[in-house]
């Protein structure tokens, strides 16, 4: 069965320092791969989607950044965090090949709840 | 941009009451999805209904759209104090990305 991880589940970084989040996906092939950030009682904000090895969408111009090294891994990060980078960081996945959101539904990560200080 | 609006954006009820949830959006759509969040929890999807369906069922969850009005609700019949969470709608935005509203909180009061 198809399971994705998400580390660590929670972090307290100061303003500033880097941040690396890392998301894999088990069980399955080429799946699309998705970042989103949820500020306290708030929606989802999309960041950052996938296709495919190297292949990154992003959607909100910011100080954060995505990779795909490998396929079923999706990395977040920062060189320096800012304060408006805290929030709730959860990682979705949906089934590759013909799995897309106008078909198919997203799963996700247990998140990980970043507090920049 | 193509967005869910969820309402009431909050809802309490009693155990044993129905909940309903409505969400509007603007564009055309392929789908809408229902989801619901633990709360610091990641989301776990619920309903996909396609744009040429009117009503689905699972359980005591049911899900309507309506194309014409561009809405769609979410009913948890016999509420338990177990439903209590945030529940969102989302459309996919093109072919690569889902939308989220920004949900309703409802509590199940025991």
């Amino acid at each position: 069965s198809q399971t994705i991880h998400q580390w660590p589940a929670t972090l307290v970084q100061p303003v500033g320092s880097p941040l690396s989040l890392e998301c894999t996906v088990e069980g399955t092939s080429n799946p699309n791969l998705y970042w989103y950030r949820q500020a306290a009682g708030r929606g989802l904000q999309l960041l950052f989607y996938s296709v495919g090895i190297g292949q990154i969408s992003s959607e909100v111009p910011q100080n954060l950044s995505a990779s795909r090294p490998q396929d079923r891994q999706f990395i977040l990060s920062s060189k320096k965090l800012l304060l408006s980078d805290s929030g709730f960081y959860l990682c979705a996945w949906i089934g590759g090949f013909q799995g897309a959101p106008n078909n198919s539904p997203l799963h996700f990560g247990n998140g990980t709840r970043l507090t920049v200080t | 941009s193509q967005q869910g609006e969820e309402d009431p954006q909050a809802l309490s009820i009693q155990e044993g009451e129905n909940a309903t949830m409505n969400c509007s959006y603007k564009t055309s759509i392929n789908n809408l999805q229902w989801y619901r969040q633990n709360s610091g929890r990641g989301l776990v999807h619920l309903i996909l209904i396609r744009s040429n369906e009117r009503e689905k069922h699972s359980g005591r969850l049911r899900v309507t759209l309506d194309t014409s009005k561009k809405s769609s609700s979410l009913l948890i019949t016999a509420s338990r104090a177990a439903d209590t969470a945030s529940y969102f709608c989302a459309i996919a935005q093109g072919a690569q990305k889902l939308v989220f509203g920004q949900g309703t909180r409802l509590t199940i009061n025991p």
